[in-house]
């Protein structure tokens, strides 16, 4: 089964913390990506990865293509970070898997 | 340039109407789908469309039908409405090779 499984499910952070949010998954990819879900709002799609470490303003993720595992890190978190948090890959063909979202509320 | 973009935003149905949810991108996207978002459960793939004339069935399809009208445009229509399509409903569209996904706004279904 393909499987994508993110940890941890919610997380709170005062502002100005470093946070970090976890993605594995069971096979092989060909992408990973990593989306940003405001309440209420739409979904957007914060980094494509498919090797390596990518770097957005204050925003790092990174794959480690060996050990099925991806990481997604804020430094000096925000309030205006807050937002839930998707992993999804996708494996061979044109479908993606989703994981279940991390919750993330930045306390000023 | 707009995306994708998803209509209505919002729809309140009785049990057993029907209705067709819009859904048009300008990226010249090949692959469009349809998912729907419940709380506490990952986003679930109800259709998918890999190219203009192709249709293919996701993780829930029951209850559902899809047109892949054109590049453009992908729609996804309630035949009988039930309380549990009750949900919020997400187009998206990405280039072969997944390296761009892109979502729509969202269409907030409730079915009474």
């Amino acid at each position: 089964k393909n499987e994508v499984e993110q940890s941890p499910q919610n997380l709170t952070a005062q502002e100005g913390e470093f946070i970090t949010i976890n993605c594995s998954y069971s096979v092989g990819i060909s992408a990973l990506h990593w989306l940003q879900q405001h309440p209420g709002g739409g979904i957007v799609s914060l980094f494509m990865l498919s090797s390596g470490k990518k770097k957005h303003g204050r925003l790092i993720a990174t794959i480690n293509i060996q050990e099925k595992h991806s990481s997604l890190h804020i430094t000096a978190s925000h309030p205006r970070d807050s937002a839930v948090y998707i992993c999804a890959v996708m494996y061979t063909g044109n479908q993606f898997y989703f994981g279940t979202g991390t919750s993330l509320t930045v306390i000023p | 340039n707009a995306g994708v973009t998803q209509t209505p935003k919002f729809q309140v149905l009785k049990t057993g109407q029907s209705m067709t949810l819009q859904c048009a991108q300008d990226m010249n996207h090949n692959s469009m789908y349809w998912y729907r978002q419940d709380p506490g459960m990952g986003l679930r793939l109800i259709y998918y469309s890999a190219s203009e004339g192709t249709t293919d069935k996701g993780e829930v399809p029951n209850g559902y039908n899809v047109s892949r009208l054109n590049k453009r445009e992908f729609s996804l229509r309630l035949e009988s409405a039930a309380p549990s399509q009750t949900s919020v409903y997400f187009c998206a569209s990405s280039v072969t090779g997944a390296n761009v996904l892109t979502f729509g706004a969202g269409s907030r279904l409730t079915v009474l």
